[in-house]
């Protein structure tokens, strides 16, 4: 059984359009995460999403969104993609929202913009 | 140090050597640190999570420590096989009670078989 799950593995789309990324956990988790993997490998937190509370990380576009119909998805809506949109996208959840709870990953979405 | 700090960057090693290496952190305001195994095309996976000075956990082969008044954490891997190949990285909560977590760049480690 797939603990956290991302679909689609893999989005290869044109610049401007609009796309979105799916996540969703059966751990019975309540907050969940989307990082970006950037261009040098490095992990770094987009947003964090606990019972209707999102944090946003400060340098993420407004046209980056997340909407999670319930507490098991937290999708990720992009519009008007760009050229430096392109990365692995990885979702994450963790059991509650404190510092001391490990996190757990999904596969990983990547994603090109052409 | 302003954030999460590791090295080296990268590690070779032969199959069976021990090997260890660093996690440098802000010693103020210390929450948590975690530790995280990241082998290629995969996705990361939790090692450790570490709170209290002087914290030591284990887990097989991998063990780590925590020395929160000087700021620092090391992996130690016995003995390495080569499924131990993978980046590891560690994270730190960015504030109290908060369950974002800022990474470090990672230490990609490479067993020799």
């Amino acid at each position: 059984d797939t603990a956290v799950s991302q679909t689609p593995k893999y989005l290869v789309t044109q610049m401007g359009n609009d796309k979105s990324i799916k996540c969703e956990q059966n751990l019975g988790h309540d907050t969940m995460y989307w990082y970006k993997q950037d261009s040098k490998k490095f992990l770094k937190i987009m947003f964090s999403y606990n019972n209707k509370e999102l944090i946003i990380n400060e340098t993420v576009p407004n046209r980056f969104s997340p909407k999670s119909p319930d507490k098991a998805h937290l999708n990720l809506h992009i519009n008007s993609l760009e050229l430096g949109d392109s990365a692995v996208y990885f979702c994450a959840s963790s059991r509650t929202w404190t510092e001391n709870n490990e996190q757990f990953f999904g596969p990983g979405t990547r994603l090109t913009v052409l | 140090i302003l954030n999460v700090e590791q090295s080296p960057q990268s590690l070779h090693v032969q199959e069976g050597d021990s090997t260890n290496f660093t996690c440098s952190f802000p010693s103020s305001n210390f929450y948590a640190l975690h530790w995280y195994r990241w082998e290629t095309a995969k996705s990361p996976e939790a090692l450790f999570v570490m709170t209290l000075n002087g914290d030591e956990k284990k887990k097989g082969r991998i063990s780590a420590t925590l020395n929160t008044k000087e700021g620092y954490s090391y992996l130690y891997i016995k003995g390495s096989q080569p499924e131990d190949s993978a980046t590891y990285l560690c994270a730190r909560p960015s504030g109290a009670g908060s369950y974002q977590l800022t990474f470090g760049k990672g230490t990609k480690l490479s067993v020799i078989p």
